[in-house]
C-alpha cells in the first residue's frame, strides 16, 4: 500500500539555523507529493507541492525536491524563524484519486529567539 | 470569518453518548471530508462526500456515520462515543479538480474527548 515516512520529532532550532525534515515514501504509482503545516491551534494548509519527478515546491522561503529515485521529498529552509514553529505533515496524492490523501505522522518543529 | 467553521471547537462527553460535529464552508467546494488526528499517526480519513448524493467510507469509518445536508455542510456523529474516539477531528474542502491533485482545505479543528 501507500505510505508516508517522517522523520520523528519534536525538533527544536534556534532562529536563523537550517532546517531539514525528511520524509520518504511508497506508493504504488506515480504520487503527487506536499508538505502541510500546522500552526498552533489551526487547521493544515498547503505549504508546497511537486507533481512529478524532478520538480521543486517552493513557498515561504521552504523548498522540497521530488527525488523518484530516493523516493524522497525532505523539507528544506536556509533560516527559520520564530513564525515557522509549528507541526509539518508531508502528505502523497495519487493522481485521480482525491480520497487517497495519505499523510505522515507530522514533524513538530520549535524554532526559539 | 473562517472558510471552513466547524463546530464545537471542543467537546467533552461521556461514553454511549451521541455526539455530532458540524462543518460548514463558504469557499463553494464540491467535495468534503472527515479526517481524524491522533498524535504519531497523522491524518486517517473517516469519510469523504464527492456532491450532497456521494458519500463514501474511508480508511476508519466504523463507528461513524455522515450526513451531507447540502453542498455547503457536511456533519459527523458518534452514534454512541467510545474512549477511543478521543481525538481531533477535522474537516476539509476541495474543489473538483484539487481534489485529485490533494490540495485541501482545512476547518480550525474540533477536539472531542470521551470519557
Amino acid at each position: 500500500g501507500n505510505s508516508v515516512t517522517q522523520m520523528e520529532g519534536p525538533v527544536t532550532l534556534s532562529e536563523e539555523a537550517f532546517l531539514t525534515i525528511n520524509c520518504t515514501y511508497t506508493a504504488t504509482g506515480y504520487p503527487s507529493l506536499f508538505w502541510y503545516v500546522q500552526y498552533p491551534g489551526e487547521g493544515l494548509q498547503l505549504l508546497l507541492k511537486a507533481t512529478k519527478a524532478d520538480d521543486k515546491g517552493s513557498n515561504k522561503g521552504f523548498e522540497a525536491t521530488y527525488r523518484k529515485e530516493t523516493t524522497s521529498f525532505h523539507l528544506e529552509k536556509g533560516s527559520v524563524q520564530v513564525s515557522d514553529s509549528a507541526v509539518y505533515f508531508c502528505a502523497l496524492s495519487l493522481s485521480g484519486s482525491a480520497r487517497q490523501l495519505t499523510f505522515g505522522s507530522g514533524t513538530q518543529l520549535t524554532v526559539l529567539p | 470569518d473562517a472558510d471552513v467553521t466547524q463546530t464545537p471547537r471542543n467537546r467533552i462527553t461521556k461514553t454511549g453518548k451521541r455526539i455530532m460535529l458540524e462543518c460548514s464552508q463558504t469557499k463553494g467546494h464540491d467535495r468534503m471530508y472527515w479526517y481524524r488526528q491522533d498524535p504519531g499517526l497523522g491524518l486517517r480519513l473517516i469519510y469523504y462526500s464527492f456532491d450532497v448524493k456521494d458519500i463514501n467510507k474511508g480508511e476508519i469509518s466504523d463507528g461513524y456515520s455522515v450526513s451531507r445536508q447540502a453542498q455547503a455542510k457536511f456533519s459527523l456523529s458518534l452514534e454512541s462515543a467510545i474512549p477511543n474516539q478521543t481525538a481531533l477531528y477535522f474537516c476539509a474542502t476541495s474543489e473538483r479538480t484539487g481534489g485529485s491533485t490533494g490540495e485541501l482545505f482545512f476547518g480550525e479543528g474540533s477536539r472531542l474527548t470521551v470519557l
